[in-house]
């Protein structure tokens, strides 16, 4: 069973430069989250998807940009990449409000 | 404004030695505290989700308890492969501008156990 699957694993990016994340769940999950996970400040959630097409954000979108085109992907984007962005960057879903969100392995980003 | 707290930060403790942690909430209407614990380098695990005061869950060596203000994970004569960062998440009533289904994180104990 793969569950949530993120790519890539990691990436190093210049000041702003560009890139998507691509996270997809084979789980048949309604919610989808982005979440990015710095020392000392827990996980915060970015953006999250109640459904496909449907976007909304969370705690820190600034300088984020999230699509769900299709039920099972959910991808994040950064425009201009700026080094507060540096990183551990998490995906998950949940089918519902109630239960547990399963989580990605995670991508590691740092912008220079 | 939802919170949780998570103590200690760090714990050490021996192969053996029994101990708990603590996760401390205060939420507008509490629809769930979850347990989930986090290698280095990996995503988080799920572990246990406890909906109402009293209600306790069980895994192996670990037990997740839950009172009205704070949920308890113990750990029951641990082994090395019990060392990991354990996080307390809670989801709540409150309204967050449209993020209801909002999971709060704790910062997590980063627990590590020698043989």
């Amino acid at each position: 069973n793969a569950g949530v699957t993120q790519t890539p694993k990691f990436r190093v990016l210049k000041t702003g430069q560009s890139m998507t994340l691509l996270c997809a769940q084979d789980m048949n999950h309604e919610y989808m989250y982005w979440y990015r996970q710095d020392p000392g400040m827990g996980l915060r959630l970015i953006h999250y998807s109640v459904g496909e097409g449907t976007t909304a954000k969370g705690e820190v979108p600034d300088g984020y940009n999230v699509s769900r085109l299709k039920k099972q992907n959910f991808l994040l984007g950064l425009e201009s990449a700026a080094p507060s962005q540096t990183s551990v960057y998490f995906c998950a879903s949940s089918m519902g409000t109630r239960g547990q969100a399963f989580f990605g392995q995670g991508t590691r980003l740092t912008v220079v | 404004e939802d919170q949780v707290t998570q103590s200690p930060e760090a714990l050490r403790l021996q192969e053996g030695e029994s101990s708990s942690l603590n996760c401390s909430y205060t939420v507008s209407g509490l629809r769930g505290l979850f347990w989930y614990r986090q290698d280095p380098g990996k995503g988080p695990e799920f572990l246990f989700t406890l909906y109402s005061a009293g209600e306790e869950k069980e895994k192996e060596r670990l037990k997740a308890t839950l009172t009205k203000k704070e949920s308890f994970l113990h750990i029951t004569a641990p082994k090395p492969e019990d060392s990991a960062t354990y996080l307390c998440a809670v989801r709540s009533n409150m309204n967050y501008g449209g993020a209801t289904n909002k999971l709060i994180f704790g910062t997590g104990t980063l627990l590590a156990v020698q043989p």
